[in-house]
């Protein structure tokens, strides 16, 4: 397996643009973790899926955050509008529910300006 | 949720010991405790997990009192690529395993 694969790797867009990322996780895990990392904040848990269903997102920062996982196999994280404060690194992560030992993507470096 | 507390940053030179800290008073009678490796532009990754006493593997050994309100994530002769930072997770079903990431300890090897 190849791995958590996101994309894009880097996003720069300007403020109020709608951004977003993809994420497609280990074939067979069925946990995901969306979490935003900053120097300031540290790594934060955003939102996490067992086999599809959300069941936290108290970690979204506000409305303008959403995160869906149509399949086992591809969940995105949306931005909309995107501001500047957004500016950070998004990592996913996926793992077998239960199981503490997530493998996490390489993430995408989200630049808004 | 078990808050856990390390320290923000430690230091060290190249073939010591390191032994990296982390309190979680409140843990839990069905907590693991899990821990993590971050380099720079990369994602975290898993290093070790345990219940209580002592585990060891290839990476790193955990060492858990009796009491579970502590552990000690060892790691030894360490060496420049062990610059990272080192994050304590206390886990357990029934929260799901959201796996909680704090600051961290940013461990920095020099020569």
């Amino acid at each position: 397996d190849a791995g958590v694969i996101q994309s894009p790797r880097h996003e720069v867009t300007e403020m109020g643009q709608e951004v977003t990322l993809r994420c497609k996780p280990i074939s067979g895990h069925n946990s995901l973790f969306w979490y935003r990392q900053t120097m300031m904040r540290g790594l934060e848990l955003l939102i996490y899926f067992n086999n599809n269903v959300p069941i936290d997102d108290s970690g979204m920062p506000e409305d303008r955050f959403s995160a869906k996982m149509p399949n086992a196999s591809f969940s995105t994280l949306k931005i909309q509008p995107s501001e500047p404060r957004d500016s950070a690194v998004y990592f996913c992560a996926s793992s077998f529910v239960g199981d503490t030992e997530a493998f996490f993507g390489q993430g995408t470096r989200l630049t808004v300006v | 949720l078990a808050k856990t507390t390390q320290p923000i940053s430690m230091d060290s030179y190249e073939g010591q010991e390191v032994n990296i800290t982390c309190s979680h008073n409140n843990i839990a009678t069905n907590d693991y405790i899990t821990w993590y490796q971050q380099f720079p532009s990369q994602g975290p990754r898993f290093i070790i997990q345990g219940y209580k006493t002592k585990v060891t593997n290839e990476v790193a050994s955990l060492f858990i009192p009796a009491d579970r309100k502590s552990s000690t994530l060892s790691l030894p002769r360490v060496s420049l690529s062990d610059t990272a930072v080192y994050y304590c997770l206390v886990e357990n079903s029934n929260s799901g395993y959201a796996l909680n990431f704090g600051k961290g300890t940013s461990l920095l090897v020099t020569p």
